[in-house]
Protein backbone atom coordinates (compact mmCIF):
# COMPACT_ATOMS: atom_id res chain seq x y z
CA UNK A 1 0.00 0.00 0.00
CA UNK A 2 1.32 3.23 -0.96
CA UNK A 3 1.09 5.96 1.32
CA UNK A 4 0.43 9.85 1.11
CA UNK A 5 3.77 11.76 -0.75
CA UNK A 6 4.26 15.34 -0.52
CA UNK A 7 6.59 17.17 -3.27
CA UNK A 8 8.61 19.36 -2.79
CA UNK A 9 9.65 18.53 1.25
CA UNK A 10 11.18 21.98 1.13
CA UNK A 11 10.48 25.05 -0.60
CA UNK A 12 11.92 28.96 -0.25
CA UNK A 13 10.12 31.39 -2.30
CA UNK A 14 9.98 35.36 -2.26
CA UNK A 15 6.94 37.22 -0.45
CA UNK A 16 4.86 38.17 -3.57
CA UNK A 17 5.27 34.84 -5.44
CA UNK A 18 3.28 32.12 -6.32
CA UNK A 19 3.78 28.41 -5.22
CA UNK A 20 2.14 24.93 -6.28
CA UNK A 21 2.60 22.11 -3.86
CA UNK A 22 1.82 18.68 -5.06
CA UNK A 23 -0.06 15.50 -3.36
CA UNK A 24 -0.59 11.91 -4.38
CA UNK A 25 -3.26 9.98 -2.16
CA UNK A 26 -2.52 6.95 -0.45
CA UNK A 27 -3.90 4.22 -2.81
CA UNK A 28 -7.90 4.08 -2.70
CA UNK A 29 -8.34 7.26 -0.78
CA UNK A 30 -10.95 9.46 -2.35
CA UNK A 31 -10.56 12.53 -0.66
CA UNK A 32 -7.86 15.20 0.11
CA UNK A 33 -7.44 17.57 2.53
CA UNK A 34 -4.84 19.93 3.24
CA UNK A 35 -3.42 22.36 6.06
CA UNK A 36 -1.07 24.40 7.26
CA UNK A 37 0.69 24.46 10.12
CA UNK A 38 2.34 27.38 11.64
CA UNK A 39 5.15 26.75 14.16
CA UNK A 40 4.23 25.62 17.44
CA UNK A 41 0.57 25.16 16.63
CA UNK A 42 -1.57 22.60 15.61
CA UNK A 43 -2.61 22.39 11.68
CA UNK A 44 -5.55 24.56 10.82
CA UNK A 45 -7.71 23.19 7.90
CA UNK A 46 -7.40 24.67 4.74
CA UNK A 47 -9.93 23.35 2.27
CA UNK A 48 -10.93 19.60 1.16
CA UNK A 49 -11.58 17.86 -2.14
CA UNK A 50 -13.17 15.19 -3.02
CA UNK A 51 -13.95 13.87 -6.68
CA UNK A 52 -12.25 16.93 -8.23
CA UNK A 53 -14.56 19.31 -6.55
CA UNK A 54 -13.81 21.49 -2.99
CA UNK A 55 -15.65 19.65 -0.07
CA UNK A 56 -15.10 22.12 2.40
CA UNK A 57 -12.89 25.53 3.13
CA UNK A 58 -11.64 26.48 6.56
CA UNK A 59 -10.71 30.34 6.90
CA UNK A 60 -8.02 30.76 4.35
CA UNK A 61 -8.23 33.90 1.96
CA UNK A 62 -8.86 33.27 -1.89
CA UNK A 63 -5.26 33.38 -3.14
CA UNK A 64 -5.42 29.70 -1.19
CA UNK A 65 -6.59 27.32 -4.05
CA UNK A 66 -6.15 23.74 -4.99
CA UNK A 67 -7.02 21.20 -7.53
CA UNK A 68 -7.91 17.60 -7.35
CA UNK A 69 -7.26 15.07 -10.64
CA UNK A 70 -9.10 11.93 -11.53
CA UNK A 71 -6.62 9.77 -10.04
CA UNK A 72 -7.46 11.55 -6.42
CA UNK A 73 -3.63 13.36 -6.52
CA UNK A 74 -3.81 16.99 -5.38
CA UNK A 75 -2.02 20.35 -5.65
CA UNK A 76 -2.35 23.49 -3.41
CA UNK A 77 -1.63 26.68 -4.97
CA UNK A 78 -0.67 29.79 -2.98
CA UNK A 79 -0.59 33.36 -4.91
CA UNK A 80 0.92 36.67 -3.49
CA UNK A 81 2.95 34.88 -0.95
CA UNK A 82 3.05 36.81 2.48
CA UNK A 83 5.96 35.86 5.18
CA UNK A 84 2.88 34.52 7.37
CA UNK A 85 2.54 31.95 4.91
CA UNK A 86 5.94 30.44 6.28
CA UNK A 87 4.90 26.96 8.05
CA UNK A 88 4.54 23.12 7.07
CA UNK A 89 1.84 22.16 4.82
CA UNK A 90 0.12 19.02 5.08
CA UNK A 91 -1.77 16.86 2.73
CA UNK A 92 -4.30 14.26 4.15
CA UNK A 93 -6.15 12.09 2.40
CA UNK A 94 -9.30 9.41 3.27
CA UNK A 95 -12.05 7.32 2.39
CA UNK A 96 -15.12 9.67 2.25
CA UNK A 97 -16.80 9.26 5.29
CA UNK A 98 -16.87 10.67 8.60
CA UNK A 99 -15.35 7.20 10.90
CA UNK A 100 -12.53 6.92 8.47
CA UNK A 101 -8.58 8.60 9.83
CA UNK A 102 -7.01 10.78 7.94
CA UNK A 103 -2.72 9.50 6.90
CA UNK A 104 -0.66 12.39 6.70
CA UNK A 105 2.09 13.02 4.14
CA UNK A 106 5.34 14.47 4.92
CA UNK A 107 4.51 17.92 4.72
CA UNK A 108 6.26 20.46 2.61
CA UNK A 109 8.01 23.25 4.95
CA UNK A 110 7.63 26.62 2.84
CA UNK A 111 9.51 29.35 3.96
CA UNK A 112 8.73 32.62 2.41
CA UNK A 113 11.12 35.68 2.95
CA UNK B 1 -12.65 30.62 22.55
CA UNK B 2 -10.48 28.45 20.85
CA UNK B 3 -12.58 25.01 19.76
CA UNK B 4 -10.08 22.64 20.73
CA UNK B 5 -7.83 23.98 24.09
CA UNK B 6 -4.83 21.88 25.43
CA UNK B 7 -2.07 22.74 27.96
CA UNK B 8 1.01 23.01 25.84
CA UNK B 9 2.54 21.65 28.60
CA UNK B 10 5.72 20.96 28.09
CA UNK B 11 5.67 17.69 30.69
CA UNK B 12 8.59 16.08 31.56
CA UNK B 13 8.52 13.06 33.01
CA UNK B 14 10.81 10.17 34.21
CA UNK B 15 10.68 6.35 32.29
CA UNK B 16 8.10 4.60 33.95
CA UNK B 17 5.56 7.04 35.15
CA UNK B 18 2.09 7.76 33.97
CA UNK B 19 1.37 10.64 32.66
CA UNK B 20 -2.50 12.59 31.63
CA UNK B 21 -2.96 14.82 29.13
CA UNK B 22 -6.42 16.78 29.09
CA UNK B 23 -8.64 18.84 26.17
CA UNK B 24 -11.78 20.62 25.89
CA UNK B 25 -13.57 21.33 22.64
CA UNK B 26 -16.13 23.98 22.27
CA UNK B 27 -18.52 22.29 19.71
CA UNK B 28 -21.25 20.34 22.06
CA UNK B 29 -22.19 18.42 18.71
CA UNK B 30 -19.16 17.02 17.41
CA UNK B 31 -19.11 13.63 16.77
CA UNK B 32 -15.07 11.94 16.21
CA UNK B 33 -12.82 12.64 18.82
CA UNK B 34 -8.84 11.33 17.89
CA UNK B 35 -5.63 11.58 19.71
CA UNK B 36 -2.56 12.23 17.22
CA UNK B 37 0.96 11.74 17.70
CA UNK B 38 3.83 14.54 16.16
CA UNK B 39 7.31 13.66 16.48
CA UNK B 40 9.67 17.03 15.92
CA UNK B 41 9.55 17.92 12.22
CA UNK B 42 7.21 15.05 11.04
CA UNK B 43 3.73 14.89 10.13
CA UNK B 44 0.63 14.00 12.59
CA UNK B 45 -0.05 10.35 12.91
CA UNK B 46 -3.30 8.75 14.26
CA UNK B 47 -2.65 7.36 17.82
CA UNK B 48 -5.75 6.65 18.83
CA UNK B 49 -9.83 7.56 18.58
CA UNK B 50 -11.69 8.10 21.01
CA UNK B 51 -15.26 6.77 22.10
CA UNK B 52 -18.11 7.10 24.87
CA UNK B 53 -17.17 4.24 25.87
CA UNK B 54 -13.34 4.81 26.73
CA UNK B 55 -10.92 2.80 24.87
CA UNK B 56 -7.52 1.16 25.82
CA UNK B 57 -4.83 0.45 23.50
CA UNK B 58 -1.56 -0.82 25.21
CA UNK B 59 -0.20 1.41 27.64
CA UNK B 60 -2.57 4.09 26.23
CA UNK B 61 -6.02 4.90 27.30
CA UNK B 62 -8.17 7.78 26.16
CA UNK B 63 -11.46 8.86 27.58
CA UNK B 64 -14.10 11.36 26.50
CA UNK B 65 -16.88 13.01 29.05
CA UNK B 66 -19.37 14.27 26.55
CA UNK B 67 -21.43 16.49 29.27
CA UNK B 68 -18.40 18.38 30.51
CA UNK B 69 -17.08 18.46 26.32
CA UNK B 70 -13.68 17.10 27.76
CA UNK B 71 -11.32 14.27 26.46
CA UNK B 72 -7.89 12.78 27.79
CA UNK B 73 -5.24 10.44 26.92
CA UNK B 74 -3.38 8.47 30.00
CA UNK B 75 0.35 6.97 29.16
CA UNK B 76 0.86 4.55 31.60
CA UNK B 77 4.87 3.11 32.22
CA UNK B 78 5.94 6.14 29.86
CA UNK B 79 9.13 4.93 27.61
CA UNK B 80 11.39 7.54 25.75
CA UNK B 81 9.90 6.79 22.52
CA UNK B 82 6.80 7.99 24.28
CA UNK B 83 8.51 12.20 23.72
CA UNK B 84 6.38 14.10 21.20
CA UNK B 85 3.28 16.16 20.54
CA UNK B 86 0.51 15.14 21.12
CA UNK B 87 -2.65 16.40 19.40
CA UNK B 88 -5.88 16.19 20.89
CA UNK B 89 -8.45 16.16 16.96
CA UNK B 90 -12.27 17.11 16.90
CA UNK B 91 -14.38 16.54 13.77
CA UNK B 92 -17.26 19.21 14.24
CA UNK B 93 -20.51 18.24 12.94
CA UNK B 94 -21.61 18.76 9.19
CA UNK B 95 -17.50 18.81 8.17
CA UNK B 96 -17.35 15.41 7.08
CA UNK B 97 -13.06 14.97 7.71
CA UNK B 98 -12.59 18.48 8.46
CA UNK B 99 -10.85 18.07 11.83
CA UNK B 100 -9.75 20.59 13.99
CA UNK B 101 -6.80 20.43 15.49
CA UNK B 102 -5.80 21.43 19.39
CA UNK B 103 -2.44 23.56 19.97
CA UNK B 104 -0.52 19.91 21.63
CA UNK B 105 1.08 19.15 24.27
CA UNK B 106 4.79 18.21 24.42
CA UNK B 107 5.90 15.62 26.99
CA UNK B 108 9.18 14.65 27.19
CA UNK B 109 10.17 11.41 28.67
CA UNK B 110 13.51 11.43 30.58
CA UNK B 111 15.79 8.57 30.97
Amino acid sequence: ETGVTQSPTHLIKTRGQQVTLRCSSQSGHNTVSWYQQALGQGPQFIFQYYREEENGRGNFPPRFSGLQFPNYSSELNVNALELDDSALYLCASSLAGGGSPLHFGNGTRLTVT
Amino acid sequence: RKEVEQDPGPFNVPEGATVAFNCTYSNSASQSFFWYRQDCRKEPKLLMSVYSSGNEDGRFTAQLNRASQYISLLIRDSKLSDSATYLCVVNPPGSARQLTFGSGTQLTVLP
